[in-house]
């Protein structure tokens, strides 16, 4: 089975600001990890994914994520906030090589820029 | 192709009403998702569709609510006897051969 934790439900940054979410996982078998971001009253948009390729991963928006085994996290990172970032962020992880296809997501982390 | 699409985007409904939700994938994925978020949660799988087989539910899925993929290419799923717990945004989402999926944009559910 498969559960992530993302740890603080709001976090409060300053306009150019580092950004630090955290996600931790639990898988029983390799895992792909993602992060997706969500805008008030809109689907999910992926920000990253996390397929084994490389432990530090690149995605949309200036956003990183680095996968540590060893830590059993996978924490989003900016290095500078813009007003645009204030959204709610979800971290999801997936069975790798299963026939399982779920995503199983974390309960969020809404993310405030202050000017 | 442009994305994933839901529609109605709003639906307000009585309790005891039926409702009827479809979603249109993206045309070469061949998977596609149900998923259900209520007001400060993560979406939560309801169900997954390989092509036309219905391969996996979730146990949220009560015996209320049904889903269907006819030819493998849109997908409606209908709520029977709405109750007020199963006002939520329904999230439907669809993944051809990579990782991540592609979300649509959600019907936000009232039951009053």
């Amino acid at each position: 089975a498969q559960s992530v934790t993302q740890l603080g439900s709001h976090v409060s940054v300053s306009e150019g600001a580092l950004v630090l979410l955290r996600c931790n996982y639990s898988s029983s078998v390799p895992p792909y990890l993602f992060w997706y971001v969500q805008y008030p009253n809109q689907g999910l948009q992926l920000l990253l994914k996390y397929t084994s390729a490389a432990t530090l991963v690149k995605g949309i928006n200036g956003f990183e994520a680095e996968f540590k085994k060893s830590e059993t996290s996978f924490h989003l990172t900016k290095p500078s906030a813009h007003m645009s970032d204030a959204a709610e962020y979800f971290c999801a992880v997936r069975a790798m090589n299963t026939g399982f296809q779920k995503l199983v997501f974390g309960t969020g982390t809404r993310l405030l820029v202050s000017p | 192709d442009t994305g994933v699409s839901q529609n109605p985007r709003h639906k307000i409904t009585k309790r005891g009403q039926n409702v009827t939700f479809r979603c249109d994938p993206i045309s070469e994925h061949n998977r596609l998702y149900w998923y259900r978020q209520t007001l400060g949660q993560g979406p939560e799988f309801l169900t997954y569709f390989q092509n036309e087989a219905q391969l996996e539910k979730s146990r949220l899925l009560s015996d209320r609510f049904s889903a269907e993929r006819p030819k493998g290419s849109f997908s409606t799923l209908e709520i029977q006897r709405t109750e007020q717990g199963d006002s939520a945004m329904y999230l439907c989402a669809s993944s051809g051969s990579g990782y991540g999926y592609t979300f649509g944009s959600g019907t936000r559910l009232t039951v009053v």
